[in-house]
């Protein structure tokens, strides 16, 4: 069983719509969990992090996090033909915001017109 | 912007051949690591630094690879005998405290 779990994808979503990005995984330890997009021959840029069970919201985006069901999501509101990227889900077993993350093989949306 | 910068950006190489790469964090980013990535992969941790020290390094980092951190502030990541296996983006990242991680724009490696 990988440590990090994602679907693939793609995942494609119309213009507009909700994109709803899901991430496993498997050591309960976990304490951190953080989205990276990356685009294309691009290096990871960090979109979120959530700590806490239950949701946490910037702007378009939504962290949801359910440490019982070792599960966490990333909604994104009114997906823009710019969403188009993969996602990757880290998580960090040790707790607080710096140090050594685990990711997952990362899902490729596509926001199509 | 990071802030993390990475050179070069781009590396092609004949197997069996040497290859350095460096890594400038801003001067608030106490810890360093280096992950690598190939495609369709997500990063793979490989070794940090908490200033000097380094602290921890992967099993993926075999003989070959070697990272230093003198000073605490750049870094440098040299493989050795480079394999077409080898071939990947080295990502850079640093943080500070209760800051998360944030990459670099990575290193793409090539070996022929």
């Amino acid at each position: 069983q990988k440590e990090v779990e994602q679907n693939s994808g793609p995942l494609s979503v119309p213009e507009g719509a909700i994109a709803s990005l899901n991430c496993t995984y498997s050591d309960r330890g976990s304490q951190s969990f953080f989205w990276y997009r990356q685009y294309s021959g691009k290096s990871p840029e960090l979109i979120m992090f959530i700590y806490s069970n239950g949701d946490k919201e910037d702007g378009r985006f939504t962290a949801q996090l359910n440490k019982a069901s070792q599960y966490v999501s990333l909604l994104i509101r009114d997906s823009q033909p710019s969403d188009s990227a993969t996602y990757l889900c880290a998580v960090n077993r040790r707790g607080g915001t710096a140090s050594k993350l685990t990711f997952g093989t990362g899902t490729r949306l596509q926001v199509t017109l | 912007d990071t802030g993390v910068s990475q050179d070069p950006r781009h590396k092609i190489t004949k197997r069996g051949q040497n290859v350095t790469f460096r890594c400038d964090p801003i001067s608030e980013h106490n810890r360093l690591y280096w992950y690598r990535q190939t495609l369709g992969q997500g990063p793979e941790f490989l070794t940090y630094f908490q200033n000097e020290a380094q602290l921890e390094k992967s099993r993926l980092l075999s003989d070959r690879f070697s990272a230093e951190r003198p000073k605490g502030s750049f870094s440098t990541l040299e493989i050795q005998r480079t394999e077409q296996g080898d071939s990947a983006m080295y990502l850079c990242a640093g943080t500070g405290y209760g800051s998360p991680l944030h990459f670099g724009n990575g290193t793409r490696l090539t070996v022929t």
